[in-house]
């Protein structure tokens, strides 16, 4: 993948962890970044917008942030509902395609 | 409510093709790109290209070239989505997805398997 994340990260219940995807670039690169959460057998959820913007009803232990090309996904407060796979993706300036992120497996605890 | 509702599970011979359908429904249909996005087996999503319900207009990943053609019926308020020469790598769960800011709505995903 264009954009690089940790295969699986880990918690336990209450804690916090953060998901970074690598590879973005404002510059000739890629636009924004977004989150997904999917749960198995289940289709992809969209839980960040624009970085950091979270849709409605998402909860406020998900958020996002960046800093150079990294893009990162903070889950706060963990609970055992969020063991899902997550994905970031994010749109090339260059050709307005769109790119995901691997993929990484939270497993909580 | 806004969703997005797929055409049912498929298995295909290798060399044939498969056309996917995905009904729009809850809003107007032209006002926003449906993508179309795949998974294979325990792997990740992979974006395979957009097109615009109002126009027609398409866009796909290079790696599809040639295989992969988008269209829309505007008086159902469907895209489809037909994949042609089918492989045993195309075999995966395909998606539709709505998109705002971000793939906010999608499909129930079709299972297609090639063998």
């Amino acid at each position: 993948s264009a954009l690089t994340q940790p295969a699986s990260v880990s918690g336990s219940p209450g804690q916090s962890i953060t998901i970074s995807c690598t590879g973005i670039s404002d510059v000739g690169g890629y636009k924004s970044v977004y989150w997904y959460q999917q749960h198995p057998g289940k289709a992809p959820k969209l839980i960040i917008y624009d970085v950091t913007n979270r849709p409605s009803g998402v909860s406020i232990r998900f958020s996002g942030s960046k800093s150079g090309n990294t893009a990162s996904l903070t889950i706060s407060g963990l609970q055992a509902e969020d063991e899902a796979d997550y994905f970031c993706n994010a749109y090339s300036t260059t050709n307005t395609h769109v790119v995901f992120g691997g993929g990484t497996k939270l497993t909580v605890l | 409510q806004v969703q997005l509702v797929q055409s049912g599970t498929e298995v295909k011979k290798p060399g044939a093709s498969v056309n996917i359908s995905c009904k729009a429904s809850g809003y107007t249909f032209t006002r926003y790109y449906i993508n179309w996005v795949r998974q294979a087996p325990g792997q990740g999503l992979e974006w395979m290209g957009i097109i615009s319900p109002g126009d027609g207009s398409t866009s796909h990943a290079q790696k599809f070239q040639g295989r992969v053609t988008m269209t829309r019926d505007v008086s159902t308020s469907t895209v489809y989505m037909e994949l042609s020469s089918l492989r045993s790598e195309d075999t995966a769960v395909y998606y539709c997805a709505r998109e705002t800011d971000g793939f906010d709505v999608w499909g129930q995903g079709t299972m297609v398997t090639v063998s």
